[in-house]
């Protein structure tokens, strides 16, 4: 059974940084490109990064370049997502989403964790 | 980006009966190696979505088949064949075929 557990979220000031992890099993991790896509308060869906199978290639919503880095470690089966530079905008409950491809397909996405809320806030 | 607009945005059901979503893509969802990347999400109030439909047509594993997707192109349905209680959430359709997928704005679905 696939299993995507988020963590790493939190209230932080304007400004700061956070570092959210997404702990997968039930599935050969380095053979699937993965994502994170986020859902603030009462709000859509809204893609925020995307990343290969292999990690070489890695995609950003224009709202979160620059600010966001994703990244992953394949012998621990964990996804990262780095964001510094918070801002209000970005408080959202942030899934963690499995792509079923080795490539970034955003319409293969399959399996979503439960998701971690951030609050960005003074 | 793509836009997807879906309608209507509020659905109120009665149970046994049919319902059905409209999702509309700003251009054409066709891509060059022939496939329609479009999908059809339920999420559940305090849940993470899920997938029903994927490529516009196919239901994913466990989806019921009450449940059926259609359409070509630019405009896109899915259908509820009898409404049942767990079917309340938000519905959203997806396209993405290239970065960056986009979302609809969600049909809230109500008994």
């Amino acid at each position: 059974e696939v299993q995507l557990l988020e963590s790493g979220g939190g209230l932080v000031q304007p400004g700061g940084s956070l570092r959210l992890s997404c702990a997968a099993s039930g599935f050969t991790f380095y053979n699937y490109a993965m994502s994170w896509v986020r859902q603030a308060p009462g709000k859509g869906l809204e893609w925020v990064s995307a990343i290969s199978a292999s990690g070489g290639n890695t995609y950003f919503a224009d709202s979160v370049k620059g600010r966001f880095t994703i990244s992953r470690d394949n012998s621990k089966n964990t996804l990262y997502l780095q964001m510094n530079s918070l801002r209000a905008e970005d408080t959202a409950v942030y899934f963690c989403a499995k792509i079923g491809r080795i490539v970034v397909i955003p319409a293969a996405v399959d399996y979503w964790g439960q998701g971690t809320l951030v609050t960005v806030s003074s | 980006d793509i836009v997807m607009t879906q309608s209507p945005l509020s659905l109120p059901v009665t149970l046994g009966q049919p319902a059905s979503i409209s999702c509309r893509s700003s251009q054409s969802l066709v891509h060059s190696d022939g496939n329609t990347y479009l999908n059809w999400f339920h999420q559940r109030p305090g849940q993470s979505p899920r997938r029903l439909i994927y490529r516009v047509s196919n239901r994913d594993s466990g989806v019921p088949d009450r449940f059926s997707g259609s359409g070509s192109g630019t405009d896109f349905t899915l259908k509820i064949s009898r409404v049942e209680a767990e079917d309340v959430g938000v519905y959203y359709c997806m396209q993405g075929a290239h970065w960056p997928g986009t979302f609809g704005q969600g049909t809230k679905v109500e008994i």
